[in-house]
């Protein structure tokens, strides 16, 4: 069947190797983001997320980094690992009606 | 139960046909999304619900979109007289109460139209 990821950007990166994804979002007035990690056939999973109070927050294995001065969200994985490919998509939120705002997504290929 | 549920999770159907996709959300959660989501693209926000308020429409493409959804539980998007553009995958989310915290997606439902 057809990826979700066809026509995406892809980064690919070596099993072990860490592995930084980046998104460009795009309101100003946002203050809450997230990281979703969709896999074929799946919906998106929630990874992390962030307040724009916020400039870093670490999880398992994730690190999620904001620069409001340029707009920028970045999500750091630690040893990529072959579960880790997927679709990545970061979202936005204005708090109007809590509905979210998504990026393209970026397909994450782990080499083995 | 224990996610969202929709169905079906694969729909085929011909030019001009009207089509509807289930959502069953997790149960308690007051809030309900629909997105569609078009080969190699984002999530396109189509509709919320949240309880008894009225439904936040402004991301439905065109008035051939509709939706429902019965107090606290299951929503149907209906789309009419389908075009090939109407193709991609339909996810709904559902959280508690207007947060997107807990913003829980379902798998989705495919739709081609040929």
């Amino acid at each position: 069947g057809e990826s979700v990821g066809l026509h995406l950007p892809t980064l690919s990166v070596q099993e072990g190797d860490n592995s930084i994804i980046n998104c460009a979002y795009s309101n100003s007035a946002s203050d809450y983001f997230i990281w979703y990690k969709q896999e074929s056939g799946k919906g998106p999973q929630f990874i992390i997320d962030i307040r724009s109070n916020m400039d870093k927050r670490q999880g398992q294995r994730v690190t999620v980094l904001l620069n409001k001065t340029v707009k920028h969200l970045s999500l750091q994985i630690a040893a990529t690992q072959p579960g880790d490919s997927a679709v990545y998509f970061c979202a936005e939120n204005t708090g109007a009606n809590s509905k979210l705002t998504f990026g393209k997504g970026i397909t994450l290929s782990v080499r083995p | 139960g224990a996610g969202v549920s929709q169905s079906p999770s694969n729909k085929v159907t011909e030019k001009g046909k009207d089509v509807e996709l289930r959502c069953d959300p997790i149960s308690g959660h007051t809030a309900l999304y629909w997105y569609r989501q078009r080969l190699g693209q984002g999530l396109e926000f189509l509709i919320y619900f949240q309880g008894n308020s009225a439904p936040d429409k402004s991301g439905l493409p065109s008035d051939r979109f509709s939706a429902e959804r019965t107090g606290e539980s299951v929503s149907t998007l209906t789309i009419q007289r389908t075009q090939q553009e109407d193709s991609a995958v339909y996810l709904c989310a559902s959280s508690l109460a207007a947060v997107v915290y807990g913003y829980t997606f379902g798998s989705g439902t495919r739709l081609t139209v040929v």
